[in-house]
């Protein structure tokens, strides 16, 4: 069965440092997702990702944050100068379509970043 | 803003209970909703999906209700088992998911 599978399965960072987390979508889906979760705390959405555009992102995903479909199967997100707080789970995600009532997103295992 | 709430927060039932895990939101605009597990520092394990069209929806020992008009949904577990200790999270969609705290539940051997 198709997945999403994202890289590295762990980072460790220091602070000030830039990173940048993969994600390899499923293979026919179109519209791509960033979630974070802080330990302890809600999941979060960050930005969703179609035909090379941003269409939504929250206020969590400012000017240090920016995604990337650099070929035809990755999708990364970029923190350009982490901090402390930025310390987390990052979930990529992946649906066919735009999420309807009908098309459900899919979850890759998380990338945990921990920044030192 | 979409405000979507679980309680309990923490749940432990001895083994073979029924579990009851209860879900609100705040704005009934949603597409679907979706259950997930999430065992301790690991990833995202979708359980169900209700569509907004549905009342209810069942796999094997889990059942869902989704009740639109007043924000609400319940996971059913029959017959716990040790095995069922997680946390669980509920999660509304419109264009993103929006994401309860989660119950977490211990099942006792």
């Amino acid at each position: 069965e198709p997945e999403v599978t994202q890289t590295p399965s762990h980072q460790v960072t220091q602070m000030g440092q830039e990173v940048i987390l993969r994600c390899v979508p499923i293979s026919n889906h179109l519209y791509f997702y960033w979630y974070r979760q802080i330990l302890g705390q809600k999941v979060e959405f960050l930005v969703s990702f179609y035909n090379n555009e941003i269409s939504e992102k929250s206020e969590i995903f400012d000017d240090q944050f920016s995604v990337e479909r650099p070929d035809g199967s990755n999708f990364t997100l970029k923190i350009r100068s982490t901090k402390l707080e930025d310390s987390a789970m990052y979930f990529c995600a992946s649906s066919v379509e735009s999420l309807s009532s009908y098309n459900e997103q899919f979850f890759g295992p998380g990338t945990r970043l921990t920044v030192l | 803003k979409q405000e979507v709430t679980q309680i309990p927060a923490a749940l432990s039932v001895p083994e073979g209970e029924n579990l009851v895990l209860n879900c609100s939101f705040t704005d009934s605009a949603i597409y679907n909703l979706q259950w997930f597990r999430q065992d301790p520092g690991k990833g995202l394990t979708s359980l169900l999906l209700i569509q907004s069209s549905q009342r209810e929806q069942t796999s094997g020992r889990l059942n869902a209700s989704l009740d639109k008009s007043s924000g609400r949904s319940t996971l059913y577990i029959a017959a716990s088992q040790p095995g069922d200790s997680a946390t669980y999270l509920c999660a509304v969609v419109d264009y993103k998911l929006s994401f309860g705290a989660g119950t977490t539940v211990t099942v006792r051997a």
